[in-house]
């Protein structure tokens, strides 16, 4: 059974950056897609990246459009989500997730999770 | 807010069958394979449900999913105190390109 560790998270002001990162053991890392998820303080779960496992294809949330990159590197077996322009509505506990399905992302399914790195946006 | 629709609570005695609904539309439900996963307070989600009625090894046979349309439901039979945790039904979004969660359903065991 895998496993995902995801680390980096902490305070930061408003407008600052911050990159998380998620260590994958236990699986072919280099052959699966992989995801960042979010939950907000008192709210649900919000998906908000996806990166094939080549790094040919990137999907982000609208949330998130434009400020967040994600990026992978195979040979570590790590994933990052480098965050900039953060905002108070940033602040969530930032989940690490494989997707596992066929070459159509849209079969995945999200079987392997981390638990979690909090982040914290405030003045 | 969500383009996945689910009821904020549901709740049953134990050993009783309750039902989570998931509504949709033709961009994500109606076109895509539905996912539930269960989520307890500081701990990582867990897979209950892919592809629409699959349950993963491991997952008891009191979960069950189903889908018609553009809506999905999963059903907790046998309830245990220890089903007590938030659900989420989730989908691809043709629209969105990307992945949409639901708001989640809280299920109490009474």
């Amino acid at each position: 059974e895998g496993q995902l560790a995801e680390s980096g998270g902490g305070l930061v002001q408003p407008g600052g950056s911050l990159k998380l990162s998620c260590g994958a053991s236990g699986f072919f890392f280099s052959l699966q897609s992989m995801n960042w998820v979010r939950q907000a303080p008192g709210k649900g779960l919000e998906w908000i990246s996806y990166i094939s496992s080549r790094s040919t294809a990137e999907y982000y949330a609208d949330s998130v459009q434009g400020r967040f990159t994600i990026s992978r590197d195979n040979a570590k077996n790590s994933l990052y989500l480098q965050m900039n322009s953060l905002r108070a509505d940033d602040t969530a506990v930032y989940f690490c997730a494989r997707g596992l399905g066929n070459t159509n992302y849209r079969t995945h399914r999200f079987d392997i999770w981390g638990q979690g790195t909090l982040v914290t946006v405030s003045s | 807010q969500s383009v996945l629709t689910q009821p904020p609570s549901a709740s049953g005695t134990p050993g009783q069958r309750v039902t989570i609904s998931c509504s949709g539309s033709s961009s994500n439900v109606g076109n895509n394979v539905v996912n539930w996963y269960q989520h307890l307070p500081g701990r990582a989600p867990k897979l209950l449900i892919y592809s629409d009625d699959q349950r993963p090894s491991g997952v008891p046979a009191r979960f069950s999913g189903s889908k018609s349309g553009t809506s999905a439901s999963l059903a907790i039979s046998g309830l245990q105190s220890d089903d007590e945790a938030d659900y989420y039904c989730a989908s691809a979004d043709d629209t969105l390109n990307g992945y949409v969660f639901g708001p989640g359903t809280k299920v109490t065991v009474l």
